[in-house]
């Protein structure tokens, strides 16, 4: 059973340009939730997918947007970055079906804005 | 919405016995997660509580109280390896988790 994959690990970007990160779900896992988190603070909410449809969204702007393919992997992009979006991203695969087993956690993606 | 608090910060010993609490506040509530992240690490499973009472598993065991909107994660025996990062997250009806900003504990010998 193979965990949760994202790419890249890390990333600097400059203000103002766009990003794009990747998740790859656990085997089994037919929804995808991303988190943003920096320092020193939980991961925030952004959004979740469940069969490629988005199923929910958190307090980010229309420039954070995502997609979820086939095989439930799942894509995160962000355009226009800001300073303020340099924290570590984390993806997060789960089973509706069963749901008290929680998330299993990607490595997350470190980006740093300048 | 949902709000969570939890202690910022957290010190024990070696060998000893750490509560760590966590209250909130949720419009739909189904379920309650504990993760431990380590520093520089993805946050890894716990514990998961739906129904009031204790859920015991080896050294941890997590306590909810539906009524209260208080939970915790007891810690026994620690050891130095326990010292990360403990957060409460709240998972609504729809199967979106809210996360506190954690509780960092620190073990010392």
């Amino acid at each position: 059973e193979t965990g949760v994959t994202q790419s890249p690990t890390h990333l600097i970007k400059t203000r103002g340009q766009q990003v794009t990160l990747r998740c790859s779900s656990q085997s089994g896992h037919n929804t995808v939730s991303w988190y943003q988190q920096a320092l020193g603070q939980g991961p925030q909410f952004i959004f979740q997918y469940y069969r490629e449809e988005e199923n929910g969204r958190g307090n980010f702007p229309p420039r954070f947007s995502g997609l979820q393919f086939p095989n439930y992997s799942s894509e995160l992009n962000v355009n226009a970055l800001e300073l303020d979006d340099s924290a570590l991203y984390l993806c997060a695969s789960s089973s509706l079906q069963g749901a008290s087993y929680g998330y299993t956690f990607g490595s997350g993606t470190r980006l740093t804005v300048v | 919405g949902q709000n969570i608090d939890q202690p910022t910060e957290m010190t024990a010993t070696e060998g000893a016995i750490v509560q760590i609490n966590c209250t909130y506040q949720t419009s739909g509530f189904n379920g309650l997660f504990w993760y431990q992240q380590h520093a520089g690490e993805a946050p890894t499973f716990l514990s998961y509580n739906v129904l009031d009472g204790l859920e015991e598993k080896g050294r941890f065991s997590s306590f909810l109280s539906r009524s209260k909107g208080y939970s915790y994660l007891l810690l026994k025996e620690l050891q130095m390896k326990d010292s990360a990062s403990y957060l409460c997250a709240v998972t609504s009806n729809a199967g979106k988790s809210t996360f506190g900003d954690g509780t960092t504990l620190t073990v010392k010998p």
